[in-house]
């Protein structure tokens, strides 16, 4: 079966650049999508087909696909961006999630 | 608004079937394109895809668990049930219903319920 896969955790000092990878075989020929899940609440969809970013989700967010890697890139990181991040893409009927990374702004 | 709302028991004992209902407003289930999808995470680990049923009732499943899941849109229009049989602990987890949007060969979810934690205990 596909697998995504995610380093656990990634460490930002505010204001500056963030960038989460998920790695897949051939991941760059699908479509990736990213979301951002805070304590206690439901995921929130950041990125959808590899670069667009859904109405009200902040222009610092943005998202690249190519090769093996997509990746999630926040620019000048903020606090309120600490959270657990998700990779998704779908392949052969299913739907696949990565194992996610823990986004630490300090 | 897109709302989706997961109900079912919160309690269920091993061996036993779990039924969650998905009851959502905003959408209809019979537009192009559109779809309603089952999501769990159990405590402190990751987001798992359990199973996706579409407008035109094709229904996707994970592989790893395909022998013990159904998603049917229920008797309401604005319905989708979710079955998965011979609960076991490991399945302890909150469960989400989500609002599924793409196109060929491409599945996000843009909306997603508040999720219900089901617990299987004895």
């Amino acid at each position: 079966s596909y697998e995504l896969t995610q380093p656990p955790s990634v460490s930002v000092s505010p204001g500056q650049t963030a960038s989460i990878t998920c790695s897949g075989h051939k991941l760059g020929d699908k479509y990736a999508s990213w979301y951002q899940q805070k304590p206690g609440q439901s995921p929130v969809l950041v990125i959808y087909q590899d670069t667009k970013r859904p109405s009200g989700i902040p222009e610092r967010f943005s998202g690249s696909n190519s090769g093996n890697t997509a990746t999630l890139t926040i620019n000048g990181s903020q606090a309120m961006d600490e959270a657990d991040y998700y990779c998704q893409a779908w392949d052969s009927s299913s739907v696949v999630f990565g194992g996610g990374t823990k986004l630490t702004v300090l | 608004q897109i709302t989706l709302k997961e109900s079912g028991p919160t309690l269920v004992k091993p061996t036993q079937t779990l039924t969650l209902t998905c009851t959502f407003s905003g959408f209809s289930l019979s537009t192009s394109g559109v779809g309603v999808g089952w999501i769990r995470q159990p405590p402190g680990k990751a987001l798992e895809w359990l199973a996706l049923i579409y407008w035109d009732d094709d229904k996707r499943y994970s592989p790893s668990l395909n022998s013990r899941l159904t998603v049917t849109k229920g008797t309401s229009k604005n319905q989708v049930v979710l079955t998965m049989t011979n609960m076991d602990p490991v399945d302890t987890a909150t469960y989400y219903c989500t609002h599924r949007s793409g196109g060929q060969w491409l599945d996000y979810f843009d909306y997603w319920g508040q999720g219900t934690l089901v617990t299987v205990s004895s």
